[in-house]
């Protein structure tokens, strides 16, 4: 299985500010053939359930704001809030799926400071 | 748009079986991959397999003897049953569409408890 670790575990940002969030996987998710990497984030608020914000590492989803931006290939990747809004507070998690089974990152906590 | 609600009973007892269904409304369930995802208390996701539209399914190995899921396309309806569940199959439940998982139902806690 693919192990996913995401850094922080929680994170304390001021309004405004930018908050960055990385993921780590334990072997490549980069696909050769199209040069796509096979991770997505998803942004959960509490009751809720996640909802995906970014796939192929880097794509936003339809209606995502354009603060939300994801980076990376291979074994590393980011999360970057370029200003963080109030609204924003949730969990974050990565998300391979270039091989099942698909595996998640543990999560990372985002407050407001 | 597309979307799923899950249903079934809100607490199992220990070494019974565990079933959920996950209705699919505004849009067919003759495409795509559909998913069970658990989130046990206060933990992280844990994906535990997909039927795709045709039937064929995929389970997480540490699962795959448990796990059971199917898809009824004349109700729009898929499943997922789990035997001999116990304590730490407590969990909601969440059914998605497609990979990566586009969208979610609200989920369904599970609690397994004599």
């Amino acid at each position: 299985d693919i192990v996913m670790t995401q850094s922080p575990d929680s994170l304390v940002v001021s309004l405004g500010e930018r908050a960055t969030i990385n993921c780590k996987s334990s072997q490549s998710v980069l696909y050769s053939s199209n040069s796509k990497s096979y991770l997505a984030w998803y942004q959960q608020k509490p009751g809720q359930p996640p909802k995906l914000l970014i796939s192929w590492a880097s794509t936003r989803e339809s209606g995502v704001p354009d603060r939300f931006s994801g980076s990376g290939s291979g074994t590393d990747f980011t999360l970057t809030i370029s200003s963080l809004q109030a609204e924003d507070v949730a969990v974050y998690s990565c998300q391979q799926y270039f091989s099942t089974p698909y595996t998640f990152g543990q999560g990372t906590k985002l407050e407001i400071k | 748009q597309v979307q799923l609600q899950e249903s079934g009973p809100g607490l199992v007892k220990p070494s019974e079986t565990l079933s959920l269904t996950c209705t699919v409304s505004g849009g067919s369930i003759n495409s795509n991959y559909w998913s069970w995802i658990r989130q046990p208390p206060g933990k992280g996701l844990e994906w535990i397999g997909y039927v795709y539209y045709s039937g064929s399914t995929n389970y997480d190995p540490s699962l795959k003897s448990r796990v059971t899921i199917s898809i009824d396309t004349s109700k729009n309806q898929f499943s997922l049953k789990l035997t001999s569940v116990t304590a730490a199959d407590t969990a909601v439940y969440y059914c998605a569409r497609d990979v990566p998982f586009h969208q979610w139902g609200q989920g369904t806690l599970v609690t397994v408890s004599s």
